[in-house]
């Protein structure tokens, strides 16, 4: 069965903090990883991830992925209260690319 | 262009109720989702349809039927509603099935 970890669960961080995320899996046929933010409504996409150690980068955000020992991690530098939000990573795999979430990360970036 | 859309955003049923959510996507994505999301669990996949004409069971399909009526739109549908089922779903498209899944709002569900 596919496996999708996510830790910490939960994260609470004051303004201006870095973050590192982290998301463990365990899937056959392992095709990419997909990290979402979910503020109040639906899962917005951040970054698919496919190769090892290219580090994909937006803004303040990075991840990188590490295919060997099956991990990804999502950093968040100078957070800001905006970036308060669960943080879903997703792996997609199998025959019929089937996407496998993690349980998310709520961040909470007080002021 | 509106992405994927959902509806209704929020509903309440009795047991026993039936009703279908609906979902519309304008992207010309050929691959369409249906999930639910409970507290604790993370999303989970109830049906998928790879392409127009073609729908397959997820991980929790049980209670639940699907129509791909074309390649915008995508329903899902509760026969016989139960306190279980009681969930927020959501909706998603991808260009492919391996391509990147886009979603839609939601819809807020409760069973009484």
């Amino acid at each position: 069965e596919d496996k999708v970890v996510q830790s910490p669960l939960s994260l609470v961080v004051h303004e201006g903090d870095t973050v590192t995320l982290n998301c463990s899996y365990e899937v056959t046929n392992f095709r990419s990883l997909l990290w979402y933010k979910q503020e109040k409504k639906a899962p917005t996409f951040l970054f698919m991830l496919t190769s090892s150690g290219i580090e994909k980068k937006s803004g303040r955000l990075s991840s990188i992925l590490d295919k060997k020992e099956l991990f990804s991690i999502l950093n968040i530098t100078a957070t800001q209260t905006g970036d308060s939000a669960i943080y879903l990573c997703a792996v997609m795999g199998g025959s019929n690319y089937k996407l496998t979430f993690g349980k998310g990360t709520l961040l909470t970036v007080n002021p | 262009n509106a992405g994927v859309t959902q509806t209704p955003k929020f509903q309440v049923l009795k047991t026993g109720q039936s009703m279908t959510l609906q979902c519309a996507q304008d992207m010309n994505h050929n691959s369409m989702y249906w999930y639910r999301q409970d507290p604790g669990m993370g999303l989970r996949l109830i049906y998928y349809s790879a392409s127009e004409g073609t729908t397959d069971k997820g991980e929790v399909p049980n209670g639940y039927n699907v129509s791909r009526l074309n390649k915008r739109e995508f329903s899902l549908r509760l026969e016989s509603a139960a306190p279980s089922q009681t969930s927020v779903y959501f909706c998603a498209s991808s260009r492919t099935s391996g391509d990147t899944q886009y979603f839609g709002p939601g819809t807020r569900l409760t069973v009484l």
